[in-house]
């Protein structure tokens, strides 16, 4: 079955740009859309945005500024970039799979959901 | 953006108790509401999609009702491995936004 897992640095320093890699086995990143999320005890879990399956993008718009999602099928694995990162950017960072969506991308769920890696923004 | 509210933050049930959790959303959803499920230090689980569909290997104690801005979750006697945070998402809209959870705790 699909295994998702994150990597990337624990720790970056605030204005810099954090970076995270979702390895994707047991299926292709060509198929399916791809989400990030986040979790922190002071915001709960915080959908941050998906790539399609034809690379199309949805961001939330309260990160939309800094955020860019993109996938690279040579490796089967997508990656996030978030920029001008700052001390509210801590978090667990998950990686999902979204699927069950309608033509349009909405409607779907995610299952699976990788195991998260903790992110500080530190200096 | 859809902001979804549960109720009760938290709860204190019995092995063997039967354990409703309430998800509203701000406007409706029609049925692109999911559940899950969450450990401490673990991701969260697929429990329900489409409020209503039992996700593949989750116990049929679980179940999922509802449409257009309320729905339930459903626990028809609650297991030790039940003990948890249980959180609804809706995906009708962008920003996909997921409820604050509900805590169920031993009694």
């Amino acid at each position: 079955q699909v295994q998702l897992q994150e990597s990337g640095p624990g720790v970056v320093k605030p204005s810099e740009t954090l970076s995270l890699t979702c390895g994707v086995s047991g299926g292709s990143v060509s198929r399916y859309y791809w989400n990030w999320i986040r979790q922190s005890p002071g915001k709960g879990l915080e959908w941050i945005g998906c790539i399609s399956q034809s690379g199309s993008t949805k961001y939330n718009p309260s990160l939309k500024s800094r955020v860019t999602i993109s996938v690279d099928r040579s490796k089967n694995q997508f990656s996030l970039n978030l920029s001008s990162v700052t001390a509210a950017d801590t978090a667990v960072y998950y990686c999902a799979r979204d699927w069950g969506y309608d033509s349009n991308g909405f409607g779907g769920w995610f299952d699976p959901w990788g195991q998260g890696t903790r992110v500080t923004v530190s200096s | 953006d859809i902001q979804m509210t549960q109720s009760p933050s938290s709860l204190s049930a019995s092995v063997g108790d039967r354990v409703t959790i309430t998800c509203r959303a701000s406007q409706s959803i029609i049925k692109y509401l999911n559940w899950y499920q969450q450990k401490p230090g673990k991701a969260p689980n697929l429990l329900i999609y489409g409020a209503s569909g039992l996700h593949s290997g989750v116990p049929s104690r679980f179940s999922g009702s509802g449409s257009g801005t309320d729905f339930t979750l459903t626990i028809s006697s609650l297991q030790p491995e039940d003990f948890a945070t249980y959180y609804c998402q809706q995906t009708d809209n962008i920003p996909f936004t997921f409820g604050p959870g509900t805590t169920v705790e031993i009694k």
